[in-house]
């Protein structure tokens, strides 16, 4: 089955700076990829998805990029605030079958003023 | 903008006993998941539903655990004989269609099994 790997677990970033957060797959027949924030105890809300027919995705001060080839995908958010302080998960998914998204294990980003 | 709900947001219940979690699915999806995150943990499948029928379980989902379509509007899940270790937040999620449509989680019910 998928497996998802995602880097890194925890990130501290200052107020306006970049994050960046890395996901990796094993399932070549995975082509939807969702990246998901969650704040503490509250439900996983969707932030942006790309799906494998295209390479970058941006809306915003979000951006998620995928290389099929190398089964890498990141999520990239700019003028970082503090708001965007969350749990931020990564999943694949395959559209061709009824098949659940899998997720990555999380990362902690704190933005820091 | 229409949401997944559930219900109850928490149970308390005892080791052995059944529990069953509610959830009412966005009316004009077809896909029905449910997953579970433990504490500090990632979100984990559980089971898909289509068609009042299971689309897909993971090994989690294993004899102790049902799923059902009781009516028009909700969407259960059933742990038979609760064990500690299934202390979990359960979140429900819905999809217009399978597996690479956007899933839309519900705020979840935190399970605590004593």
């Amino acid at each position: 089955g998928e497996n998802v790997e995602q880097h890194p677990s925890t990130l501290s970033v200052q107020e306006g700076d970049s994050a960046v957060i890395k996901c990796t797959y094993s399932d070549s027949a995975s082509n939807y990829f969702p990246w998901y924030k969650q704040e503490l105890g509250k439900r996983p809300q969707l932030i942006i998805d790309i799906r494998s027919n295209v390479g970058e995705k941006k809306d915003q001060r979000i951006a998620v990029t995928l290389n099929k080839t190398a089964k890498h995908f990141s999520l990239h958010i700019t003028e970082t605030q503090p708001e965007d302080s969350a749990v931020y998960f990564c999943a694949a998914g395959d559209s061709g079958s009824a098949r659940q998204l899998t997720f990555g294990s999380g990362t902690q980003l704190t933005v820091l003023p | 903008e229409p949401e997944v709900t559930q219900t109850p947001s928490h149970q308390v219940t005892q080791m052995g006993q059944e529990v069953i979690l509610r959830c009412v699915p966005i009316s004009n999806h077809l896909y029905f998941y449910w997953y579970r995150q433990i504490l500090g943990q990632k979100v984990e499948f559980l089971v898909s539903f289509y068609n009042n029928e299971i689309s897909e379980k993971s090994e989690i989902f294993d004899d102790q655990f049902s799923v059902e379509r009781p009516d028009g509007s909700n969407f259960t899940l059933k742990i038979r004989s609760t064990k500690l270790e299934d202390s979990a937040m359960y979140f429900c999620a819905s999809s217009v269609n399978r597996g690479g449509e956007t899933q839309y989680f519900g705020p979840g019910t935190r399970l605590l099994v004593l």
